[in-house]
C-alpha cells in the first residue's frame, strides 16, 4: 500500500525566501504525481502534475521535480509571498492499470506561512 | 476551466438522518471521487466511480453509499448519519481516456452531525 510522507509538517518563512517542500512515497510504480494547494476550509487546487517520465515541471514561481526511482518529489517556491500561505499536498497516482488510475494517496501536507 | 460544484458548503444534520451530498462536474469526466478530510488523518478515499452506474470502494466505505445515474453527477449517501461522520467532504473528477488523470476538486462540504 502506498504511503506518502511530507516534510516539513509546517514551515514559517519571511516574505521573499525561496523554499523547498519535500514529498516521499514508498511505491515507485506511479503514473504521475500531483501537487495541490489548500486554503483553510476550502477545496484543493491543482498546482502541478508531473508525469513519471518527466524530471521537472514548472508553473510561474513553482517548480516540481520527480525522482521516481527513489520515491521523491520536491516543490520549489521561488520568492515566496504572503499569498502563498496555505497547506501544500502531494499525491502520487498509481500505475496499476484499469480502474486504479486516479486513486490518489495523499500526504498529510505541509502548512506554509509566509509573513510580511 | 474545469468546474466541480458541491451542493452545500455547510450542512448540519442530526444523528440517524439520511444525508445526501451532491457533486456535479461540467467537463464530461469519466472518473469521480468522494473523499473525507479529517485533522491528523488527511484525505481518505470513500468511493470512486469510473463510469455511469459503476462504483468502486475506496479505503473507508463503511457507513456510506454512492449513486451515479448521470455522467456529470455523483452522490454520496449517509444512510444513517452518525457523529463520527462529522467531517469535510470533498468531491473530485478526472478524465480517464488518453489523459493525465489530473484530478479537479470541488469546494468541499463541511458536514456536522449532532
Amino acid at each position: 500500500k502506498q504511503e506518502v510522507t511530507q516534510i516539513p509538517a509546517a514551515l514559517s518563512v519571511p516574505e521573499g525566501e525561496n523554499l523547498v517542500l519535500n514529498c516521499s512515497f514508498t511505491d515507485s510504480a506511479i503514473y504521475n504525481l500531483q501537487w495541490f494547494r489548500q486554503d483553510p476550509g476550502k477545496g484543493l487546487t491543482s498546482l502541478l502534475l508531473i508525469q513519471s517520465s518527466q524530471r521537472e515541471q514548472t508553473s510561474g514561481r513553482l517548480n516540481a521535480s520527480l525522482d521516481k526511482s527513489s520515491g521523491r518529489s520536491t516543490l520549489y517556491i521561488a520568492a515566496s509571498q504572503p499569498g502563498d500561505s496555505a497547506t501544500y499536498l502531494c499525491a502520487p497516482n498509481p500505475n496499476a492499470g484499469g480502474t486504479s488510475y486516479g486513486k490518489l494517496t495523499f500526504g498529510q501536507g505541509t502548512i506554509l506561512t509566509v509573513h510580511p | 476551466d474545469v468546474k466541480v460544484t458541491q451542493s452545500s458548503r455547510y450542512l448540519v444534520k442530526r444523528t440517524g438522518e439520511k444525508v445526501f451530498l451532491e457533486c456535479v462536474q461540467d467537463m464530461d469526466h469519466e472518473n469521480m471521487f468522494w473523499y473525507r478530510q479529517d485533522p491528523g488523518l488527511g484525505l481518505r478515499l470513500i468511493y470512486f466511480s469510473y463510469d455511469v452506474k459503476m462504483k468502486e470502494k475506496g479505503d473507508i466505505p463503511e457507513g456510506y453509499s454512492v449513486s451515479r445515474e448521470k455522467k456529470e453527477r455523483f452522490s454520496l449517501i449517509l444512510e444513517s448519519a452518525s457523529t463520527n461522520q462529522t467531517s469535510m467532504y470533498l468531491c473530485a473528477s478526472s478524465l480517464s481516456t488518453g489523459a493525465t488523470h489530473e484530478q479537479y476538486f470541488g469546494p468541499g462540504t463541511r458536514l456536522t452531525v449532532t
